[in-house]
């Protein structure tokens, strides 16, 4: 059973304020993944890592940044959020080597007023 | 990017079939294919993972992959009203990319 957490769960604040969403694991995956994913919509990959200080961007343009500085973290950056942000954000992690399956943590639910 | 394909739905069953979910990918050179599971609401749950032709069975669960079809489905036996939920497919291409699909909504009649 895949260890990852998000934090926080829920999350209702006003436009303009600057959001960070956190995801770690415990499990020293060395890939990273943020998704967002609209209600009843598909998945949309927006950002991935490979490993420490490895960054990219996903299929879906974000205004989103991310970092990973640390294997076992990898949080999300909103510098100025809108209502266009609002959406629920998931991370995932997949063992080494190629072809792991990814594992889902519980989201974030991001509303921006 | 390479593409799966599912269809929305929803699969309406009822209680005790047997669900048939099915996806299609267009990347020959594929070598992993996934089934996750997705209530309303919350994150996807891996609870299928299938690397060679054939049948794979996990309880009441049956994933059933041919490649040379580029075709993989999940049966779900004696299936419940708590396997209602969004079933994603998955599949990584030749370039290391895992790729979902839209998903098919399943709904399980009592």
């Amino acid at each position: 059973e895949a260890d990852i957490y998000q934090t926080p769960r829920y999350l209702v604040i006003g436009t303009g304020k600057k959001i960070t969403l956190e995801c770690s694991q415990t499990m020293g995956h060395d890939k990273m993944y943020w998704y967002q994913q609209d209600p009843g919509m598909e998945l949309h990959l927006i950002h991935y890592s490979y490993g420490v200080n490895s960054t990219e961007k996903g299929d879906l343009s974000s205004e989103s940044t991310v970092s990973r500085i640390r294997t076992e973290h990898f949080p999300l950056t909103l510098e100025s959020a809108r209502p266009s942000h609002t959406s629920q954000y998931l991370c995932a992690s997949s063992a080494p080597g190629t072809h792991q399956p990814q594992h889902f943590g519980d989201g974030t639910r991001l509303s921006i007023l | 990017q390479k593409e799966v394909e599912q269809n929305s739905g929803p699969l309406s069953v009822p209680e005790g079939a047997i669900a048939s979910l099915n996806c299609t990918y267009s990347d020959r050179g594929s070598q992993s294919f996934f089934w996750y599971r997705q209530y309303s609401g919350k994150s996807p749950e891996l609870i299928m993972s299938i690397y060679s032709n054939g049948d794979k069975e996990d309880g009441r669960f049956t994933a059933q992959l041919n490649k040379a079809s580029q075709y993989v489905s999940l049966l779900i036996r004696d299936s419940q009203p708590s396997d209602s939920a969004t079933y994603l497919c998955a599949v990584y291409d030749s370039g290391y990319a895992l790729n979902f699909g839209k998903g098919t909504s399943l709904l399980v009649t009592p």
